[in-house]
């Protein structure tokens, strides 16, 4: 079962504009994370947050995590062309650490 | 160099064979996954493994079945019974609460 969904679905952006992508999800988890996915290839991990914690900083990603809304957004800064990919949010429900994925966002980010 | 490796990268079966997706990991995990992936709608759990010599059923795992002989390795076998095996396949392994993944293979039907 899909666990958690990505919105919107395909994101389109020139260079230099920020992406941002949200994920929402359903039960209690226990971390979020988010992926990126270049065409053809596997996931690369991206950040991880923890139930606990609300907002989390790497070089030009900022996530976010609203556990009362079960969502969480990424948000890309200054994107470059070489981040066109798909991203996916997966999280650890509580009681499980089986990661579940949503459907991701294909971002395009033309030079 | 330390990963995944996920072998073939491109793969064909015919109908009524069995073909065995390889999955090899030298990070020294406990837990592997396997996810299918078709367009559009994200990665679905087939089969996953805590621990070496036990592996339970993800949300889609009719038609497919694996081993987990060694930590290394966690081989899966795509049946006969999946009667709609295209699809784009990743292994992972999770250490450190993050998943590794690898590159894929592409499974196709002549």
């Amino acid at each position: 079962s899909q666990q958690g969904e990505e919105d919107p679905q395909a994101l389109s952006i020139q260079e230099g504009e920020n992406a941002t992508m949200n994920c929402s999800y359903k039960t209690s988890i226990n971390n979020l994370q988010w992926y990126r996915q270049n065409s053809g290839r596997g996931l690369v991990h991206l950040i991880l947050i923890r139930s606990n914690e609300r907002e989390k900083h790497s070089g030009r990603l900022r996530v976010t995590l609203d556990t009362s809304k079960k969502s969480s957004s990424l948000l890309i800064t200054a994107s470059r062309a070489a981040d066109t990919a798909s991203y996916f949010c997966a999280t650890d429900a509580r009681g499980s650490y089986i990661p579940t994925f949503g459907r991701g966002t294909s971002l395009i980010v033309h030079p | 160099d330390g990963g995944i490796t996920q072998s073939p990268k491109y793969l064909f079966r015919k109908e009524g064979q069995n073909v065995t997706l390889s999955c090899e990991q030298n990070l020294n995990h406990d837990a592997m996954y396997w996810y299918r992936q078709d367009p559009g709608q994200g990665l679905r759990l087939i089969y996953y493994s805590q621990i070496v010599n036990d592996f339970q059923k993800g949300d889609i795992a009719e038609g497919y079945s694996v081993s987990r002989e060694k930590k290394e390795s966690f081989p899966l076998t795509v049946t006969s019974a999946q009667k709609n095996p295209t699809a784009f396949y990743l292994c992972a392994s999770k250490g450190y609460e993050k998943l590794f993944f690898g590159s894929g293979t592409q499974l196709s039907v002549l």
